[in-house]
């Protein structure tokens, strides 16, 4: 299979920004996705970016796209406590796979 | 956005027993149906593909006698692990798709841990 990398752990003060980055290895991507687990919950939808965009914005969360480089990144600014969790990105393929990287823990220092 | 229920939430069971894991879309129809598993500290893995009305589609290396998976409705899906052993415990988790996004828009189930004796 394909794979989907990103760094493990993850630590910001409150108020700063956190950029989460991804790397994928996978030329046939159509979607790349952004998900957030909380302790014990299940994975919640923050934001998608189609692969012909470079970037997209949603309120505090920007995602950025290098297609050339396969480097997704995930920026959310003035962090908050609440946005301490387990995010994961993710990409679809042309063949309708699924991948999802490893989730890097965000830890929100107050 | 759309609402994905899974149940139950949490099961602990003796080995050799089954469970089954239901998977539900409460306010939309969902003609695929996917199926993880979650290891600690590692990423989500794909088990199957869950169509409504016909087989399901597993990933390779997943067991279709070990984790039966059922789509008889439109918002219904069920896996059942039978004969659970120890390697079984995990964190399994339910996705569906909306609309004619389907299989791009993925919204996930809240996930059951089950932990196998």
């Amino acid at each position: 299979g394909e794979d989907v990398e990103q760094s493990l752990f993850l630590s910001v003060r409150e108020g700063d920004s956190s950029v989460i980055n991804c790397t994928y290895t996978d030329s046939s991507s159509t979607y790349l996705y952004w998900y957030k687990q909380e302790p014990g919950a299940g994975l919640q939808l923050l934001t998608y970016i189609f692969s012909n965009m470079d970037m997209k914005q949603d309120q505090r969360l920007t995602v950025l796209l290098n297609k050339k480089d396969k480097h997704l990144s995930l920026r959310i600014a003035d962090t908050q406590t609440g946005d301490s969790a387990i995010y994961f990105c993710a990409e679809l393929n042309t063949g309708n796979q699924f991948y999802f990287g490893t989730g890097t823990s965000l830890t929100v220092i107050p | 956005g759309a609402v994905v229920s899974q149940h139950p939430s949490r099961v602990i069971c003796k080995s050799g027993t089954s469970v089954k894991i239901e998977c539900r879309s409460l306010d939309f129809q969902a003609t695929t149906m996917f199926w993880y598993r979650q290891f600690p500290k590692k990423s989500l893995m794909l088990m199957a593909t869950s169509n409504e009305g016909s087989k399901a589609t597993y990933e390779q290396g997943v067991e279709k006698d070990k984790f039966l998976i059922n789509h008889a409705s439109l918002t219904l899906s069920t896996l059942t692990v039978t004969s659970a052993h120890p390697e079984d415990s995990s964190f399994y988790i339910c996705s569906a798709g909306e609309g004619p996004l389907a299989k791009n828009i993925q919204y996930f189930g809240a996930g059951t841990r089950l932990s196998v004796l």
